[in-house]
């Protein structure tokens, strides 16, 4: 199948500090791009969508100036946490598709 | 909004054992249901997909079945082994493309 990264794999940051992470797919071009959290022993929950080129939709609840997305090509998209705070500690996985919906490796962010 | 519900949370089994993992969704207009296993601190890896036109797909060891109507999917692991210790997540796909996933069964295989 497809390979989706995701950069970096863990991120330690201090309370108020914004953390950017990356989604690349490797081998194919993602016209959409998902963004998930999943808090532990709980299910991933959607955070937004992304088309390549146009705003990301935002799931109910998630707040779009706290979550900033960039899908800039068809093959990255970003998520920035800005002023972070220990709430948004979590497990934070991407998901890049064209037919198929494949899934990033996630990134664990520890804020202090 | 589709609803996902993965009965039971937690599966211990000796090894050899066939594992039954059910899953339950609340909108039968479902596109595809698909199952995917994650190890601790890991990504997702797809295991199996089912079209809503299909009612199971099987792929060696593993057999997974949809039943719309009811509102249920199955999958199956015959003789289980150590290394298929893992969470294992069920996710619908409604017609916006969206899955919804839910919280898993973590299943330990004992040797």
């Amino acid at each position: 199948g497809a390979v989706v990264s995701q950069h970096p794999s863990r991120v330690i940051c201090k309370s108020g500090t914004s953390v950017k992470i990356e989604c690349r797919s490797l081998d194919f071009q993602a016209t959409t791009m998902f963004w998930y959290r999943q808090f532990p022993k709980q299910s991933l929950m959607l955070m937004a969508t992304s088309n390549e080129g146009s705003k990301a939709t935002y799931e109910q609840g998630v707040e779009k100036d706290k979550f900033l997305i960039n899908h800039a090509s068809l093959t990255l998209s970003t998520l920035t946490v800005t002023s972070a705070h220990p709430e948004d500690s979590s497990f934070y996985i991407c998901s890049a598709s064209s037919h198929e919906q494949f899934f990033g490796p996630g990134t664990r962010l520890t804020v202090l | 909004k589709q609803e996902v519900t993965q009965i039971p949370a937690a599966l211990s089994v000796p090894e050899g054992e066939n594992l039954v993992l059910n899953c339950s969704f609340t909108d039968s207009a479902i596109y595809n249901l698909q199952w995917f296993r994650q190890d601790p601190g890991k990504g997702l890896t797809s295991l199996l997909l089912i079209q809503s036109s299909q009612r199971e797909q099987t792929s060696g060891r593993l057999n997974a079945s949809l039943d719309k109507s009811s509102g249920r999917s199955t999958l199956y692991i015959a003789a289980s082994q150590p290394g298929d210790s893992a969470t294992y997540l069920c996710a619908g796909r409604s017609n916006d493309y969206k899955l919804s996933f839910g919280a898993g069964t973590t299943v330990t295989v004992r040797a």
